[in-house]
């Protein structure tokens, strides 16, 4: 079964500078897709970024970008010029390419923005 | 688009009642899932419905809940009878089920409190 994995359960960043969060994963599968979504106080899960695992190319988003390995199966979230609107609980999330539609997340890592 | 649309947002009940937490997808959107929110077990997929069969209901803790999908637009999760222990935050989300690329579009959850 797959599984997601986020070590950091709490970060802090001061504002302007740069957070990376981390994310491990395990699957068999060679096809699969990876998201990170952020919740804020709101509860709302909002999708950050998105990753095909077939793409060598790391995601980006404005602000965040991912850095994807796909042989350490590692999803690390990095965010520049971190914004107090940033805090948030952030979310690792899995998707097989297969039969199974489910996503998976991590634990969530809570992030706390520093003015 | 609306997005995902969740009743009630809050929800209040008392143990032994009957709960039923109410979900309309985005319009199109053939896969629809319902996930538990605890501080204690993170974010857990209850069960889920692809053209409005449910698929997998593994996660359904036990025969208190139920979960229907009547139509493309409409999904109800029923707790019947509540306990304390079921107070949580119940999110719905929609997707399209061959687009995985997309991830789910949540709503904006039920805060369901059992006293």
């Amino acid at each position: 079964a797959q599984t997601v994995t986020q070590s950091q359960p709490e970060m802090s960043v001061q504002e302007a500078e740069t957070v990376t969060l981390s994310c491990t994963y395990d699957t068999s599968e060679s096809d699969y897709y990876l998201f990170w979504y952020k919740q804020p106080p709101s509860r709302q899960m909002i999708l950050v970024i998105r990753q095909e695992a077939y793409k060598q190319q790391n995601a980006t988003e404005n602000r965040f970008s991912v850095n994807f390995q796909k042989a350490a199966k590692s999803f690390s979230l990095k965010i520049s010029d971190s914004q107090l609107g940033d805090a948030a609980m952030y979310f690792c999330a899995y998707r097989g390419g297969g039969a199974t539609n489910k996503l998976i997340f991590g634990t969530g890592t809570l992030l706390a923005v520093q003015p | 688009d609306a997005g995902v649309i969740q009743s009630p947002r809050h929800e209040v009940t008392e143990m032994g009642q009957e709960v039923t937490l109410r979900c309309k997808p985005i319009s199109g959107h053939n896969s629809l899932f319902w996930y538990r929110q605890t501080m204690m077990r993170g974010l857990e997929l209850l069960i889920y419905f692809n053209n409005n069969v449910p698929i997998d209901d593994s996660g359904m803790p036990e025969d208190r809940f139920s979960a229907k999908m009547p139509n493309a637009s409409f999904s109800t999760l029923k707790i019947q009878p509540s306990e304390p222990r079921d107070s949580a935050v119940y999110f719905c989300a929609s997707s399209l089920g061959f687009e995985r690329f997309y991830g789910y579009t949540f709503g904006s959850g039920t805060r369901l409190t059992v006293v």
